[in-house]
């Protein structure tokens, strides 16, 4: 099956600073999917992209399908960007959920 | 509001005993899917069904069964629950396979 990958494997920022989580997969894909876990363990869709750039206020993200990866851009994090942060793609049938990043924004 | 609801929130089940989990989404999605999620492994893919009347294995269904009698229900069983079994445990529709998928809240299952 398809591999997913994802870096870094944590993150501590200040409030205020950008950062970049990326997202290497081992195939080509049909899905790409960006989700937040909050601290409440809740699954939040950011970003359905399987290829191209989309911007959703303060994140955005890029996907290269030719080079099999993604970008999750956040800029001016905030504490409640905290959380975890999974790439998951889709090459045949289901999606395949990377790691995550865990992501930790301090005040 | 339209979305997925799981039941229950959380659940403590003795070792041996049989627990169906219940997953309704009033999306009319066609496809729907049950991942566990544990820690230091991420989400990992039990069943899945593309269809009502149709289910398929995914990484993980050791131990575990499915149903999908119509397109809103999709109910995860366990026949006789382990320890290992001891996780969190998230229901995802979507409208059809490669297309945008959705969580339910998550069940989270201690089995002692």
């Amino acid at each position: 099956g398809i591999q997913v990958e994802q870096s870094p494997p944590d993150l501590i920022l200040q409030e205020g600073a950008n950062s970049t989580l990326r997202c290497n997969f081992s195939d080509s894909v049909n899905n790409l999917q960006w989700f937040h876990q909050n601290p409440w363990g809740q699954l939040i869709n950011l970003f359905y992209i399987p290829s191209g750039t989309k911007q959703n206020g303060r994140l955005s993200a890029t996907t290269v399908a030719t080079e099999r990866y993604s970008l999750l851009y956040i800029s001016s994090s905030q504490t409640t960007d905290s959380g975890v942060y999974f790439c998951a793609v889709e090459g045949y049938s289901t999606l395949t959920f990377g790691k995550g990043t865990m992501l930790l924004v301090s005040p | 509001i339209a979305g997925i609801t799981q039941a229950p929130t959380s659940q403590i089940l003795a070792a041996g005993r049989r627990m169906t989990l219940r997953c309704t989404q009033d999306m009319r999605h066609n496809a729907m899917y049950w991942y566990r999620q544990d820690l230091g492994l991420g989400l990992r893919l039990i069943h899945y069904s593309n269809t009502a009347g149709t289910t398929g294995k995914g990484e993980v269904p050791d131990g575990y069964s499915v149903s999908r009698a119509n397109t809103d229900d999709f109910p995860l069983t366990l026949a006789s629950a382990v320890p290992s079994q001891t996780s969190v445990y998230f229901c995802a529709s979507s409208e059809s396979l490669n297309t945008e998928a959705f969580f339910g809240q998550g069940t989270r299952l201690t089995v002692v």
